[in-house]
C-alpha cells in the first residue's frame, strides 16, 4: 500500500474556479510537503506543512493538515490557466535524520480550463 | 542561479544495454538525491548524497544500479543492464541543508528512460 495517496487522480475546472486535492497517508511525519509538476518538467515545492501545524497559507494555496487522520488537503483558490499540472503530496520519513527522503503519492493531474 | 540540470533528458536503449544519466545539482547543495517515477507509479527514492558519501541508498532497487558522486560535485546513476522494468523517469533533486524542514528539494527537469 502506498504512503501517500491523492484524491482524486485528475481535476477539471474552470479558470476562476478552486480546486480542491485531498491526501491520505500511513506513518508518522515530521512534515508534509506539496509539489508541482508541470508536464515534461521537474517538481517545484509549493508550500510545507509541520506535524503541529493544522493550517498555513500561501498566496493562493491553502493546506490543511489532520494528523489524527493522517491527511492534507491543498486548496488553489482563484484557479488560472497557468495553474494546470500534477500535483503531488511528499511526506518525510518522520526521523529527522532521514531529511529529504520523501514518500510521494501518485499525484492528481489538474486542468485548468480558460 | 542555475538549477539543477539532468542529461540526457531522454533515452533510449534496448534491453541489457548500458545507460548512465548524469545530475548536476545546483552549485553548493551538498545533498543530492535521486528519485524514480516508473510507468503509472508513485515517485520513489532511490538514494541520498551528502557531499561524496552516500547517506541512505535503500531505495536502490537492485546491484544493476550504481550511483557515484565524486568529488561531492555532479553525480552519476549507471544502470547496467538495463531491464524493460527499468523504463521510466528518472528526478535527481538536491538541497542545501539536510533537513526537509528548512531545505525543500529543489528537482531536474528528469531523464525519461525506455528500455526496449
Amino acid at each position: 500500500s502506498q504512503q501517500g495517496e491523492e484524491d482524486p487522480q485528475a481535476l477539471s475546472i474552470q479558470e476562476g474556479e478552486n480546486a480542491t486535492m485531498n491526501c491520505s497517508y500511513k506513518t508518522s511525519i515530521n512534515n508534509l510537503q506539496w509539489y508541482r509538476q508541470n508536464s515534461g518538467r521537474g517538481l517545484v515545492h509549493l508550500i510545507l506543512i509541520r506535524s503541529n501545524e493544522r493550517e498555513k497559507h500561501s498566496g493562493r494555496l491553502r493546506v490543511t493538515l489532520d494528523t489524527s487522520k493522517k491527511s492534507s488537503s491543498l486548496l488553489i483558490t482563484a484557479s488560472r490557466a497557468a495553474d494546470t499540472a500534477s500535483y503531488f503530496c511528499a511526506t518525510d520519513a518522520g526521523i529527522k535524520a532521514a531529511g529529504n527522503k520523501l514518500t510521494f503519492g501518485g499525484g492528481t493531474r489538474v486542468l485548468v480550463k480558460p | 542561479e542555475a538549477g539543477v540540470t539532468q542529461f540526457p533528458s531522454h533515452s533510449v536503449i534496448e534491453k541489457g544495454q548500458t545507460v548512465t544519466l548524469r545530475c548536476d545539482p545546483i552549485s553548493g547543495h551538498d545533498n543530492l538525491y535521486w528519485y524514480r517515477r516508473v510507468m503509472g507509479k508513485e515517485i520513489k527514492f532511490l538514494l541520498h548524497f551528502v557531499k561524496e558519501s552516500k547517506q541512505d541508498e535503500s531505495g536502490m532497487p537492485n546491484n544493476r544500479f550504481l550511483a557515484e558522486r565524486t568529488g561531492g560535485t555532479y553525480s552519476t546513476l549507471k544502470v547496467q543492464p538495463a531491464e524493460l522494468e527499468d523504463s521510466g523517469v528518472y528526478f535527481c533533486a538536491s538541497s542545501q541543508g539536510g533537513s526537509s524542514y528548512n531545505s525543500p528539494l529543489h528537482f531536474g527537469n528528469g531523464t525519461r528512460l525506455t528500455v526496449t
